[in-house]
């Protein structure tokens, strides 16, 4: 079975700065997609970016990108110019190919990102 | 575009009575389809998905169930609720493709059960 550590339970970072958010994962897959997913106060959960791990570049969406180490098993998300509407919980998640395992996905127990003026 | 609708946004059910929630797809076709549960502060635990019309598969041994009726339409109940079933009730649906891997969220339910 797969699983997902996030290790940093919170993090705070001033506006317009960078913070970095961390993930490992353990898997015996070659085919799979991680993603980290973002849920603000309202608890509505939004797909953030995500990496093919076939992909040897990082995926990039404007202000975030992530740092894809597949032989370390490690996902971490880089957020450029913090914004006080990134204040939010962060999940880091895995999905194995979903014609092998229907789409199915585990998720770490996520990172409490605070954004400070 | 594809939406999701999930209803109702909160509920409290007194214990041993039933529970319906349901999700509903717009836009796409065949999708499939999860309901996931997440406890206070913590990360999503896998209850049930669905690939098809009227096939469900269930991840944890509880006292819910699932259905899917139709293609687009996804529902979560119980005959007779616990305390232990309280908590935020998510629905998604995921693409099949390579561009569209992932999760689309519902907006959640936050069930209390007392």
């Amino acid at each position: 079975a797969q699983t997902v550590t996030q290790s940093q339970p919170e993090m705070s970072v001033q506006e317009a700065e960078t913070v970095t958010l961390s993930c490992t994962y353990d898997t015996s897959e070659s085919n799979y997609y991680l993603f980290w997913y973002k849920q603000p106060p309202s608890r509505q959960m939004i797909l953030v970016i995500r990496q093919e791990a076939y992909k040897q570049q990082n995926a990039t969406e404007n202000r975030f990108s992530v740092n894809f180490q597949k032989a370390a098993k490690s996902f971490s998300l880089k957020i450029s110019d913090s914004q006080l509407g990134d204040t939010a919980m962060y999940f880091c998640a895995f999905m194995k190919h979903v014609y092998t395992n229907a789409g199915k996905s585990t998720f770490g127990d996520g990172t409490t990102l605070t954004v400070k003026p | 575009s594809q939406t999701i609708h999930q209803w109702p946004a909160t509920l409290v059910q007194p214990v041993g009575s039933p529970l319906s929630l349901e999700c509903t797809v717009e836009g796409t076709s065949n999708p499939n389809l999860y309901w996931y549960r997440q406890a206070a502060g913590r990360g999503l635990q896998l209850l049930f998905y669905s690939v098809g019309i009227g096939q469900i598969s269930s991840e944890v041994p509880q006292n819910l169930s699932a259905s899917r009726p139709q293609d687009r339409q996804f529902i979560l109940s119980s005959k007779k609720l616990l305390l232990s079933d309280s908590g935020f009730y998510l629905c998604a649906w995921s693409g099949v493709t390579d561009n569209n891997y992932g999760y689309t969220f519902g907006s959640g339910t936050r069930l209390t059960v007392v």
